[in-house]
């Protein structure tokens, strides 16, 4: 597709269990940001790859937070022993070079 | 630190109507500004931007001017319509630690009546 694909879309998943999101960038954009989107408040920054390496994770709330981006394209979020505060959309978006960021329509997680 | 302050909604307006949402921002250095889009169903999109002080964004009838002597970047539109109903984002953009980031406010739900 043109955009920032992500999935899944919608994720209920029960407290203690882990998580995976997947976010699919625009051909060609290096740069690939995650985001966390709790409910009333604004987008904040979680983690920022250049390539296949995380440049900056200081936004990462702790250490059950993790990503990865192998090949420099597709990357995923992981959540170990999740919790309910971790309910939230998590967004993607990725840049070319010095560029504008293309946001994807993000993955809404709840922890019950 | 940086910050972005955004006026709180929802707003509602009824079509034709002028619109302001404002925005004003703490920051170090000199950011550059943004206003951002949301339409129901669809993910963020950039609606205009403002590099330096004085610069004015403009994008589809909205326009913003970056206020340093204010620290602000209120977005305005002279005559809504329906089809601008979205949350609606001021954000700043620094660098740190070799990455670019965004911070945003926490967003302002516009609703347009016919």
């Amino acid at each position: 597709g043109a955009g920032v694909s992500q999935t899944p879309s919608n994720k209920v998943t029960e407290k203690g269990k882990y998580v995976e999101l997947r976010c699919d960038p625009i051909s060609g954009h290096t740069a690939l940001y995650w985001y966390r989107q709790s409910l009333g408040q604004g987008p904040e920054f979680l983690i920022y790859f250049q390539g296949t390496g995380a440049a900056d994770d200081s936004g990462l709330p702790n250490d059950r937070f993790f990503a990865v981006r192998p090949e420099g394209s597709v990357s995923t979020l992981k959540i170990q022993r999740t919790e309910r505060g971790d309910s939230a959309v998590y967004l993607c978006a990725s840049s070319p070079p010095a560029g504008e960021l293309f946001f994807g329509e993000g993955s809404r997680l709840t922890v019950l | 630190g940086n910050s972005v302050t955004q006026m709180e909604g929802p707003v509602t307006l009824s079509e034709e109507a002028f619109l302001t949402i404002n925005c004003t921002y703490t920051a170090t250095g000199y950011p550059s500004l943004f206003w951002y889009v949301q339409y129901p169903g669809e993910g963020l999109q950039l609606l205009l931007k403002a590099t330096k002080a004085d610069d004015k964004g403009s994008n589809k009838g909205f326009e913003a001017t970056y206020r340093k002597e204010t620290t602000s970047f209120h977005l305005e539109k002279g005559s809504v319509q329906v089809s601008d109903s979205a949350v609606y984002f001021c954000a700043l953009s620094f660098t740190q630690g070799g990455s670019e980031k965004l911070v945003f406010g926490k967003g302002t739900k516009l609703t347009v009546n016919p």
